[in-house]
């Protein structure tokens, strides 16, 4: 069955140092997220990415954070000048289909587990 | 009001047992409803989407109400594997961004 993979499992990072969280999406798929979810907390929307461009975002996703797909298996995010909060367990999600402002089943990956010291 | 409301639990049911959780959402111009399944510390999974006309799944039951915003989920002959936390996710209507209830923790027990 296919699935969404991410790499690195946990990563652990100095405060204000950057880091890139890696997404392999399904293969077939068009649509791509981004969440993350503190400890204890619940899951939040971080920003939608379709056709090489950003359909969505949250007012989380402010200038710290950027997306990318660099080639036709990746899709990337990355957190410049990470703080304290933003330690999370980041997860990555894709899905075939949406549209007419609907939001078709999106499959998650195991997710990134991001300690900022 | 919140956007996505759930109560959060949790539920303590014995196995066998036929559970109910609701949820209920702000925006009428929502479109897409779903429940997923989160384990502990792994990633949400989709258990159903949900649909005006209700569907079901073997033993789970999933309704919407579009006239009262309320989503629900049905769980018959409950078994020690469905102890999880169930969340209930919608769309923000008219865009991709999903919103995600906060959960409800359900602990199925012997």
């Amino acid at each position: 069955e296919p699935e969404v993979t991410q790499t690195p499992s946990h990563q652990v990072t100095q405060m204000g140092q950057e880091v890139i969280l890696r997404c392999v999406p399904i293969s077939n798929h068009l649509y791509f997220y981004w969440y993350r979810q503190i400890l204890g907390q619940k899951v939040e929307f971080l920003v939608s990415f379709y056709n090489n461009e950003i359909s969505e975002k949250s007012e989380i996703f402010d200038d710290q954070f950027s997306v990318e797909r660099p080639d036709g298996s990746n899709f990337t995010l990355k957190i410049r000048s990470t703080k304290l909060e933003d330690s999370a367990m980041y997860f990555c999600a894709s899905t075939d289909g949406g549209g007419w402002g609907r939001v078709y089943e999106q499959y998650f990956g195991p997710g990134t587990r991001l300690t900022v010291t | 009001r919140k956007e996505v409301e759930q109560d959060p639990g949790p539920f303590n049911v014995p196995e066998g047992a036929t559970v109910a959780f609701n949820c209920t959402y702000s925006n009428s111009a929502s479109q897409s409803f779903f429940w997923y399944r989160q384990d502990c510390r792994k990633e949400p999974k989709l258990l159903m989407s949900v649909y005006s006309s209700g569907n079901e799944d073997g033993r789970f039951t999933a309704q919407l109400n579009r006239a009262s915003q309320y989503i629900s989920l049905l769980i018959r002959d409950s078994k020690l594997s469905d102890s999880a936390i169930y969340l209930c996710v919608v769309d923000k209507g008219g865009g991709f961004k999903t919103i995600f209830g906060a959960g409800t923790r359900l602990f199925v027990k012997a």
